[in-house]
């Protein structure tokens, strides 16, 4: 099945700073890959997901890009405020949804 | 108003005691999923359904069924819980699975 690998574990930014969190996939055949935000105590929801017709994607603050060849996605956040403090999961459909592990955000005002 | 339901939010049982988590959604969605959820783990598929009488399993089915009788029904079943199932469980659902999934409000589940 497919391997779904999230880097990094923690990330700890000051306010106003960028963040990035990359994902890698195994299966080349995977084509959507969404990014959810868990806020402490809350359910997943999604800001940002790119299907594998796109390289690009972004609204806003946030970002989505995706490299086919390499297999592997990035979650880009401009201008960090501490509301954006949370952990990100990134996930890749391929007949199924697989998540990777998360990445605990830290905005640090 | 859009969402999906799971009952109960929390419980605490033993071990061997059978219990049902529920998950409604009322989104007309073909797709359903349970997730659990452990530290350093992120979200794993327990089961998933891409419509009604059709299940499969998702990366840990052990010591799980589930059943899609009816659109919008997708309960978890837990016939013989052990404390390796102490868990926070999201059921979610979607249009189809290549789609934003919306998830309920998650079940913590201890097993003693």
């Amino acid at each position: 099945g497919e391997n779904v690998e999230q880097h990094p574990s923690t990330l700890s930014v000051q306010e106003g700073d960028s963040a990035v969190i990359k994902c890698t996939y195994s299966d080349s055949a995977s084509n959507y890959f969404p990014w959810y935000k868990q806020e402490l105590g809350k359910r997943p929801q999604l800001i940002i997901d790119i299907r594998s017709n796109v390289g690009e994607k972004k609204d806003q603050r946030i970002a989505v890009t995706l490299n086919k060849t390499a297999k592997h996605f990035s979650l880009h956040i401009t201008e960090t405020q501490p509301e954006d403090s949370a952990v990100y999961f990134c996930a890749v459909w391929n007949n199924d949804m697989r998540f990777g592990a998360g990445t605990r955000l830290t905005v640090k005002p | 108003e859009a969402q999906v339901t799971q009952n109960p939010r929390y419980l605490i049982t033993v071990t061997g005691k059978k219990l049902t988590v529920t998950c409604s959604q009322n989104m007309n969605h073909e797709y359903m999923s349970w997730y659990r959820q452990d530290p350093g783990l992120g979200l794993r598929q327990i089961y998933y359904s891409m419509n009604v009488e059709v299940t499969d399993k998702g990366d840990v089915p052990e010591g799980y069924k589930v059943s899609r009788k009816e659109k919008r029904n997708f309960p978890l079943i837990l016939e013989s819980p052990s404390p390796n199932q102490t868990s926070l469980y999201f059921c979610a659902s979607s249009p189809q699975g290549r789609n934003e999934q919306f998830f309920g409000p998650g079940t913590r589940l201890t097993v003693l």
